[in-house]
């Protein structure tokens, strides 16, 4: 079946760090890639996409690649804010019209 | 950009009585929307997809009879707690795609069942 495995959190960094959040997939076909954000209190919001290999999705400074080699859709920013402080998902979906299947989400604490 | 809307964005409710959820999609026509429910350590569970005019196809271990879901309208899927208990208290977010293009989520109700 289809899994998305992130990286662990809670992530705390200071403002203007590097930011890197880890997310693999396993899938059968070929999956188009998704990060979400969710800010507290909120639903989700698409960050960025990318829908074949090595397209790179970018979005408010945040990129990703799509890596089909090494199975892998890191999230990177070159220097974070208090406000992209939220819970970052990882997805897939295989088909157009398929269902998304979810990391377990990431937390990302930015301290000024 | 595509706008969905949640309502309530919170609601409190005592054991055993039912609550409704209302998702709208504002700006275009939800052929399928699908409900999840958002648990404390943040993972993000599927319960059901539904698509306009039929009924919802549940994942499984999520209760039907339960967990009631109407889709009667390109733009309204409702979510109806049934017979809630502290236990059902989450957070529910609902999203809604037209066709096969962008899926775009829900602002999410609290429901605190006391």
């Amino acid at each position: 079946g289809n899994s998305v495995t992130q990286m662990e959190g809670p992530v705390t960094l200071s403002e203007e760090a590097f930011l890197t959040i880890n997310c693999t997939y396993t899938a059968t076909g070929y999956p188009s890639l998704f990060w979400y954000v969710q800010y507290p209190g909120e639903g989700l919001q698409l960050l960025l996409k990318a829908t074949k290999a090595d397209d790179k999705g970018s979005n408010k400074g945040f990129e990703a690649t799509y890596r089909k080699e090494t199975t892998s859709f890191h999230l990177e920013k070159g220097s974070v804010q208090v406000s992209d402080s939220a819970v970052y998902f990882c997805a897939l979906k295989v088909t157009n019209a398929g269902k998304s299947t979810f990391g377990d989400g990431t937390t990302l604490t930015v301290k000024p | 950009g595509a706008v969905v809307s949640q309502h309530p964005s919170w609601v409190i409710c005592k054991s055993g009585t039912s609550v409704k959820i209302e998702c709208r999609s504002l700006d275009f026509q939800a052929t399928t929307m699908f409900w999840y429910r958002q648990f404390p350590k943040q993972s993000l569970m599927l319960m059901a997809t539904s698509n306009e005019g039929s009924k919802a196809t549940y994942e499984q271990g999520v209760e039907k009879d339960k967990f009631l879901i109407n889709h009667a309208s390109l733009t309204l899927s409702t979510l109806t707690v049934t017979s809630a208990h502290p236990e059902d208290s989450s957070f529910y977010i609902c999203s809604a795609r037209e066709g096969t293009y962008e899926q775009y989520f829900g602002p999410g109700t609290r429901l605190t069942v006391t």
